[in-house]
């Protein structure tokens, strides 16, 4: 049962643009959010989270945003660069839990 | 400083056969997870650790699974009787300690089990 939902298997932008990841939970007692991103032959790497108490978090290019009545989030990236081609995956925690439910992920390319 | 360390980076085996993949965590942190990924799947969570204990092993799929930290730093994953279903990259996460710290992962083991 996948609680975690990244319906777009990959996204491919121009760099530059705007790139935007989404993200549907159907868990309600998750309450910490995350973003991590991998390279091939690399483990995830974080990349930014969002506590439920919120509804933005933003860190230089990337900024997350929480609407928790819809079950949702997405990932901003602005301006994409070609570096940031990967596979970015969306993670969810439990409140008092420590396992991380991730989505199946999402492979971007950025394109010069 | 050294992050979370896996080996071996790819483990071919024949079904049937006895399994060990090994994590090396960050220095320092006391807790540990191993997760599953397999092809064109997120990772999958497996057990979790705090110090020398497995505070949660839920996600093991089955009791040919089992895995130990007996010092509270290494931890070894034990496959026994290996399926062709158990093909997969393991990964090892660690972090400072259990809540909302964040979870560092290894490169990861491939295991092909033939």
């Amino acid at each position: 049962d996948q609680q975690v939902k990244q319906n777009s298997p990959s996204l491919s932008v121009q760099e530059g643009r705007i790139s935007i990841l989404n993200c549907d939970y159907t868990n309600s007692m998750f309450d910490y959010f995350l973003w991590y991103k991998k390279y091939p032959a690399e483990g995830p790497t974080f990349l930014i989270s969002i506590s439920s108490i919120k509804d933005k978090n933003e860190d230089g290019r990337f900024t997350v945003f929480l609407n928790k009545s819809a079950k949702h989030l997405s990932l901003h990236i602005v301006p994409s660069q070609p570096g940031d081609s990967a596979v970015y995956f969306c993670a969810a925690r439990r409140n008092s839990g420590y396992a991380l439910n991730f989505g199946k992920g999402t492979s971007l390319l950025v394109t010069p | 400083g050294a992050g979370v360390s896996q080996t071996p980076s790819n483990k071919v085996t024949e079904k049937g056969k006895y399994v060990e993949l090994r994590c090396d965590p960050i220095s320092g942190h006391t807790a540990l997870y191993w997760y599953r990924q397999s092809l064109g799947q997120g990772p999958e969570f497996l057990i979790y650790f705090q110090g020398t204990g497995a505070a949660d092993d839920s996600g093991l799929p089955n009791d040919r699974f089992f895995a130990v930290r007996p010092e509270g730093s290494v931890s070894t994953l034990k496959i026994q009787r290996t399926e062709r279903g158990d093909s997969a990259v393991y990964l090892c996460a660690s972090s400072r300690d259990g809540g909302y710290n964040e979870q560092f992962f290894g490169p990861g083991t491939r295991l092909t089990v033939l």
